[in-house]
């Protein structure tokens, strides 16, 4: 069965500070992963998205982020945070097409942003 | 264009009773699915629907139940609801299976007291 892990519950940084918040998946083959974001009182907005192909992924609103298989991890990063990024970001994971789809969602990241 | 809408926003209810969520997905999308938010804590899956029939399940008791309508509207159904209930329910909607990303809707938010 899949799973994803977000090891950080919260992440504080200050606004202009670059940051990286974490994810790892466990799947038996190549997932699709995904990072969505929630704002207070929000549906989830995707931010981004990988297939396959090229391991560093653009989204939306200057995020990035990187598959590196070898360790089972899709990291979302931004080189500088700005204070409307405060918001809560939820990693998933899904099997590729062939069946019903499903992602599984992490336990999300809350992230702090200081002026 | 409309995004996907859910209704009611907000409701309270009381132990035992029972819960209708309804769901409209972004047009021309033919697949729903239902996820259970408690605070705290990521989305999980509760149902899929494609094209009117149920393609998967999560690990919900029986007390939940759901449908999807020929114009690809949904309804979930609570029954019996216990205090645990309380959560943001989420829809999502994709054209169909496997075309990778969910669109939300803000979610109705339930409180059982």
């Amino acid at each position: 069965a899949q799973s994803v892990t977000q090891p950080d519950i919260h992440i504080t940084v200050s606004e202009g500070a670059s940051l990286e918040l974490r994810c790892n998946y466990s799947y038996g083959a190549t997932p699709y992963l995904f990072w969505y974001v929630q704002s207070p009182g929000q549906g989830l907005q995707l931010l981004l998205k990988y297939f396959s192909g090229d391991t560093l992924v653009q989204g939306i609103k200057g995020f990035e982020a990187e598959f590196k298989r070898s360790q089972s991890s899709f990291n979302l990063r931004k080189p500088s945070v700005h204070w409307s990024d405060a918001a809560e970001y939820f990693c998933a994971v899904g099997a590729p097409p062939g069946g019903s789809y499903i992602p599984t969602f992490g336990r999300g990241t809350s992230l702090i942003v200081h002026p | 264009d409309a995004g996907v809408t859910q209704s009611p926003t907000h409701l309270i209810k009381t132990r035992g009773q029972h819960v209708t969520l309804r769901c409209s997905p972004i047009s021309g999308h033919k697949s729903v699915s239902w996820y259970q938010q408690v605070l705290g804590q990521g989305p999980q899956f509760i149902f899929q629907y494609y094209e009117k029939e149920e393609r998967g399940r999560g690990n919900f008791p029986d007390r939940f139940s759901a449908r999807q309508f020929p114009n690809y509207s949904s309804e979930l159904n609570v029954n019996a609801l216990l205090l645990g209930d309380s959560a943001l329910y989420l829809c999502a909607s994709t054209p169909s299976p496997g075309t990778g990303e969910l669109f939300f809707g803000e979610g109705s938010r339930l409180t059982v007291l």
